[in-house]
């Protein structure tokens, strides 16, 4: 069992907009940053969102971060089959001196 | 660009140690703040961070895992070498080497990642 929690699966039709839920805690996401990753099958977890909300160079506004209070969300605007992918969201434990992270969400582009 | 590559034996006996290599290119282990760790990822499963080392020699590791577990580097080689003692059938898992960059509380990139499956 993960100490962040996310929904299993999301779904939307192509063009659509879909977010992703991430639950945690006052000792995790409470009071540190979020980061997301997108993980394609048989592929390696790449940064998506990190610090929240900041998108690396190359992701496209499409997708986007926010946190508040012991939660955070990921959104994904104008959907596409490319989106197809389990995401992940990631941050610092504090009763753990250590990462911690969600235990993923499949998106799937109906 | 910063570039990682696990190396390692596929499949483990039950019992044995693990030993896994990150080689890294484009980062420097000598630089403030940066760290180089390893999260794992058993099929169909989600991700688990396992260790980190950092610049100076600190290094963190998951508290469950703390007692099988050695994370050491050599900057010379630019390696981060992962260990695991007695390992088990739970430990089968893909494992990737990060690259944690000087302050931050994230991973990128990531290493294309290896399948190790512990089997008799």
């Amino acid at each position: 069992q993960s100490v962040l929690t996310q929904p299993p699966s999301v779904s939307a039709a192509p063009g659509q907009k879909v977010t992703i839920s991430c639950s945690g805690s006052s000792s995790n996401i409470g009071n540190n940053y979020v980061s997301w990753y997108q993980q394609f099958p048989g592929t390696a977890p790449k940064l998506l969102i990190y610090d929240n909300n900041k998108r690396p160079s190359g992701i496209p506004d499409r997708f986007s971060g926010s946190k508040s209070g012991t939660s955070a969300t990921l959104g994904i605007t104008g959907l596409q089959p490319g989106d197809e992918a389990d995401y992940y969201c990631g941050t610092w434990e504090n009763s753990l001196s250590g990462w911690v992270f969600g235990g993923g969400t499949k998106v799937t582009v109906l | 660009q910063i570039t990682l590559k696990e190396s390692g034996p596929t499949v483990v006996r039950p019992t044995q140690t693990l030993t896994l290599t990150c080689s890294f290119s484009g980062l420097s282990l000598t630089t403030s703040g940066v760290g180089v760790g390893w999260i794992r990822q058993p099929p169909g499963k989600a991700l688990e961070w396992l260790a980190v080392i950092y610049y100076d020699d600190f290094h963190r590791y998951i508290p469950s895992l703390r007692n099988r577990l050695t994370i050491t580097k050599d900057t010379s080689k630019n390696q981060v070498v992962l260990t695991m003692t007695n390992v088990d059938p739970v430990d089968t898992a893909t494992y990737y080497c990060v690259h944690r960059p000087g302050g931050e509380d994230w991973f990128d990139p990531w290493g294309q990642g290896i399948l190790v499956t512990v089997s008799s």
